[in-house]
């Protein structure tokens, strides 16, 4: 986990509000990453952010939003947009993105939603 | 779209033998193929990984391969132990997007002592 952290670790959300989850990191990465998990499957891309104040959709971006104002922060909202939203989220940032090559991505411990 | 599948879904190994996870992708791009980790509840931790310009990469009990011909890479561990039971997600990069990660479904792996 190591420089990433994730908050709250448990959130549960009625139905209809919207819920913001927070991740932090002091690791000084460019790069940062908002991912779903749900059981049994492989991780789905949210949001992700190459720069501040810059951010692109993911493959499952809708219901979602996110903000990137400062470089250590990139807070997503789960709106009640979002159909079925209870699933683990994993946020993850990288150093930077080298042209043409990928980067190594280290995550954060997760947060688990779940919409009562 | 650009997909990896992951095999098997589940593995059952006794402590000591040795489990090989393997993965194959679809973007003929992709240049960086990393393995993640991830115990219950908990967020993935990288073990290991690849980049294109090598077929074979080891540290200690855990190696990766790539063949890059037949788009395939493998997660080799030998001697495996009881804590080395947890779920293995393997992923390769998007070619032409940067950073972005493509992630295979997991493979719940059981070392049973």
């Amino acid at each position: 986990d190591g420089g990433i952290t994730q908050s709250p670790k448990y959130l549960f959300r009625k139905e209809g509000q919207n819920v913001t989850l927070s991740c932090e990191q002091n690791l000084n990465h460019d790069a940062m990453y908002w991912y779903r998990q749900d059981p049994g499957q492989g991780l789905r891309l949210i949001y992700y952010s190459q720069i501040v104040n810059d951010f692109q959709k993911g493959d499952i971006a809708e219901g979602y939003s996110v903000s990137r104002e400062k470089k250590e922060s990139f807070p997503l909202t789960v709106t009640s947009a979002q159909k079925n939203p209870t699933a683990f989220y994993l946020c993850a940032s990288s150093p930077h993105r080298l042209a043409g090559a990928a980067d190594t991505q280290y995550f954060g411990p997760g947060t688990r939603l779940t919409v009562l | 779209g650009e997909n990896v599948e992951q095999h098997p879904s589940t593995l059952s190994v006794q402590e000591g033998d040795s489990a090989v996870i393997k993965c194959t992708y679809s973007d003929s791009a992709s240049n960086y193929f990393p393995w993640y980790k991830q115990e219950l509840g908990k967020g993935p931790q990288l073990i290991i990984d690849i980049r294109s310009n090598v077929g074979e990469k080891k540290d200690q009990r855990i190696a990766v391969t790539l063949n890059k011909t037949a788009k395939h890479f493998s997660l080799h561990i030998t001697e495996t132990q009881p804590e080395d039971s947890a779920v293995y997600f393997c992923a390769a990069s998007m070619g032409n997007q940067g950073g972005k990660l493509i992630f295979g479904q997991g493979t719940e792996l059981s070392v049973k002592p």
